[in-house]
């Protein structure tokens, strides 16, 4: 399996922007890239995805480099609420399976 | 918005016992994902089914089955429970199974606690 390297924590102050950073050296070109997040004692939920164009929602931007072999979640404006672990998921394409593949992601600190 | 409904949230057994967690997805979802979190550790797959066949299986131990019915709920029975199988279990839910793009949506989880 194509793996995805983030880093195992980062802290930021409230209202400040933040930039999660995810390595995927070995994807594919039909691999998608997704984003969940875990909060405190809840169930994953679904950030953003995107293939090959940055992409925007209402929760963050994705920015995808032109090799896509890395990609970074943005987070305009942290608020405490966005504390949590950040997934970064590859799927699709060469995987050939529906399922999540969490790997070890990246603790989200947000400091008033 | 409707969600995930799991039940029970939480639930306490002894060694050897048996358990069974439900799952209801959201209204028209026809795709059901478990998984199992330990404490500490990141979510793992266990099986999935798509339109009450199962679609893919992960390190699910044998002595856990489970099965979507006719109405798109799904159980996960859990058979002589150990110390070990202590831990979050969480279902998901999606429409269909496009896999590189469809959105899974998440259960609040149940909390398995074996003694």
């Amino acid at each position: 399996d194509a793996k995805t390297t983030q880093p195992n924590s980062m802290e930021s102050n409230e209202e400040e922007p933040v930039h999660l950073p995810c390595n995927h050296s070995t994807i594919s070109g039909t691999d998608y890239i997704h984003w969940y997040r875990q909060l405190p004692s809840q169930g994953p939920e679904y950030v953003i995805h995107g293939l090959t164009s940055n992409v925007n929602n209402r929760m963050a931007s994705l920015a995808i480099a032109e090799d896509r072999k890395s990609s970074t979640l943005i987070l305009h404006r942290a608020t405490l609420r966005d504390a949590a672990v950040y997934y970064c998921i590859l799927r699709g394409g060469s995987y050939n399976t529906d399922k999540l593949i969490f790997g070890t992601g990246t603790r989200l600190q947000v400091f008033p | 918005a409707a969600g995930v409904i799991q039940s029970p949230r939480h639930l306490i057994k002894e060694k050897r016992e048996t358990a069974t967690l439900k799952c209801y997805p959201i209204p028209r979802h026809d795709t059901v994902y478990w998984y199992q979190q330990g404490p500490g550790q990141d979510p793992q797959f266990l099986i999935s089914f798509y339109e009450k066949m199962q679609s893919d299986k992960g390190s699910i131990p044998d002595r856990f089955s489970a099965q979507q019915f006719s109405d798109y709920h799904s159980e996960l029975n859990m058979s002589s429970l150990e110390l070990g199988d202590s831990a979050l279990y969480f279902c998901a839910s999606s429409f269909g199974t496009s896999g590189d793009q469809e959105t899974q949506y998440f259960g609040p989880g149940t909390r398995l606690l074996v003694l």
